[in-house]
């Protein structure tokens, strides 16, 4: 099946400790990104990528990193130095349009629980 | 600046009654991108409709309509018939022309619908 495959569903991280949640997407898609969702907020964008090896802070970049080595992946570390990391973490995808194409659909994947205990 | 305004924070409503649900936008684009998308409790966005600035030709998918109104800003989803299986939160979101950090998904903060049997 195509889609955007992300892991764990659930993870629990303890004070000062890193972790990092995994983002698939057999789509060939080029564009992927991460975003943040808290209780009765809208997404707001950590990261995004257009291209291999290369990629972006959004509005909440802070606290967080990601790699973009291989096309089809797009991983979020969760560093200690994000002080309020529990969240609900979306990863996304889409095409990279210009011009006319550049309202391209942006497609989500199935969600992270990231609880601080 | 961006700006999605979703006013109805949580609707309830009885089965096989018709709901709309509100969505205003505020952007300095002349072309710009609107989308909806659905949250069911599992927590996935599932995309529902995008609708280009420069279309504002209203939508009917089954149940499902759109209205596109550029003169009040507003892009409004409507249910008819609501089954207990559209009972979710609902995202209205807008996208700037171009890639990138100017072409990011702006959400509003959602619209919790239930519908009870």
């Amino acid at each position: 099946d195509g889609g955007i495959t992300q892991s764990p569903k659930y993870l629990f991280r303890k004070e000062g400790q890193n972790v990092t949640l995994s983002c698939e997407q057999n789509l060939n898609h080029d564009a992927m990104y991460w975003y943040r969702q808290d209780p009765g907020q809208g997404l707001r964008l950590i990261y995004y990528s257009q291209i291999v090896n290369d990629f972006q802070k959004g509005d909440i970049a802070e606290g967080y990193s990601v790699s973009r080595e291989k096309k089809e992946s797009f991983p979020l570390t969760v560093t200690s130095a994000q002080k309020n990391p529990t969240a609900f973490y979306l990863c996304a995808s889409s095409i990279v349009g210009r011009g006319s194409r550049s309202g391209n659909t942006i497609y989500f994947g199935e969600g992270s629980w990231l609880t601080v205990v | 600046a961006q700006k999605v305004t979703q006013a109805q924070t949580e609707i309830s409503v009885v089965e096989k009654e018709d709901v709309t649900l509100d969505c205003v936008y505020e952007t300095r684009d002349t072309t710009y991108y609107l989308f909806w998308y659905k949250q069911p409790p599992s927590g996935e966005l599932v995309f529902l409709i995008r609708r280009n600035s420069f279309d504002e030709q209203n939508e009917i998918s089954g149940r499902y309509s759109w209205n596109f109104q550029k003169s009040t800003s507003s892009f409004n989803f409507t249910i008819t018939a609501s089954q207990v299986v559209d009972s979710a939160v609902y995202f209205c979101a807008l996208k700037g022309p171009g890639g990138g950090s100017q072409g990011n998904l702006i959400f509003g903060k959602g619209t919790k619908l239930s519908v009870k049997p």
